[in-house]
């Protein structure tokens, strides 16, 4: 019963490098998000899905890429990495995104760009 | 836009006793979900609690209660008999329909022994 995994847990990044942090869920929840979370704020949403082949933008979705294949898989993609993305990065899934249903949220992965 | 505010950034308690942590937020809807999500160290986001908008009753979950008022657009959290595994950071958050979630900036709690 895994449910929501991320992929790395940690990881570093030069300035202008660029990384696909993974999710993956396997409850088959129809949306998908991507959060950060700077040091001691609340997560801010990045882009989300509705389904397979349908993403849009959330609150801070400059400097990322989403994609989204298939039900399971929700990639994140920071093209050229910047000191501004270090943070950490939660991917969550819900059945029907309603808050009847709430989500259900990876562990994070801890990005730092140096 | 909705916006949720958490005014207390820390907070402490002494173990088993009560504390309360309060949130406000800010919308125009009338059909909505408020929840409480628990941080610990370990970097994991636990829902505690959720209260649905049109449910007058306050939402209970054993040692962990929410007072609504609706009117005044405002939910805290009340943690009864306080144990040290309570040690966390606490979001409020708001969701509308198949909306995004609004966190609000966080409340760090701290158990005293």
């Amino acid at each position: 019963n895994a449910g929501v995994t991320q992929t790395p847990k940690f990881r570093i990044l030069k300035i202008g490098q660029s990384m696909t942090l993974q999710c993956t869920q396997d409850m088959n929840h129809n949306y998908m998000y991507w959060y950060r979370q700077d040091p001691g704020m609340g997560l801010k949403l990045i882009y989300y899905s509705v389904g397979a082949g349908i993403t849009d933008k959330g609150e801070v979705p400059n400097g990322y890429n989403v994609s989204r294949s298939t039900t399971e898989d929700f990639p994140l993609r920071l093209e050229l990495a910047a000191p501004s993305q270090t943070s950490v990065y939660f991917c969550a899934s819900s059945p029907t995104g309603s808050g009847n249903q709430p989500q259900h949220f990876g562990d994070g992965t801890r990005l730092s760009i140096l | 836009a909705q916006t949720v505010t958490q005014s207390q950034p820390e907070m402490s308690v002494q173990e088993a006793e009560t504390v309360t942590l309060s949130c406000t937020y800010d919308t125009s809807e009338s059909d909505y979900y408020l929840f409480w999500y628990k941080q610990p160290p370990s970097r994991q986001m636990i829902l505690v609690i959720r209260q649905e908008a049109y449910k007058q009753q306050n939402a209970t979950e054993n040692r962990f209660s929410v007072n609504f008022q609706k009117a005044a657009k405002s939910f805290s959290l009340k943690i009864s008999d306080s144990q040290l595994g309570d040690a966390a950071m606490y979001f409020c958050a708001y969701i509308q329909g198949a909306q995004k979630l609004v966190f609000g900036q966080g409340t760090r709690l701290t158990i005293n022994p």
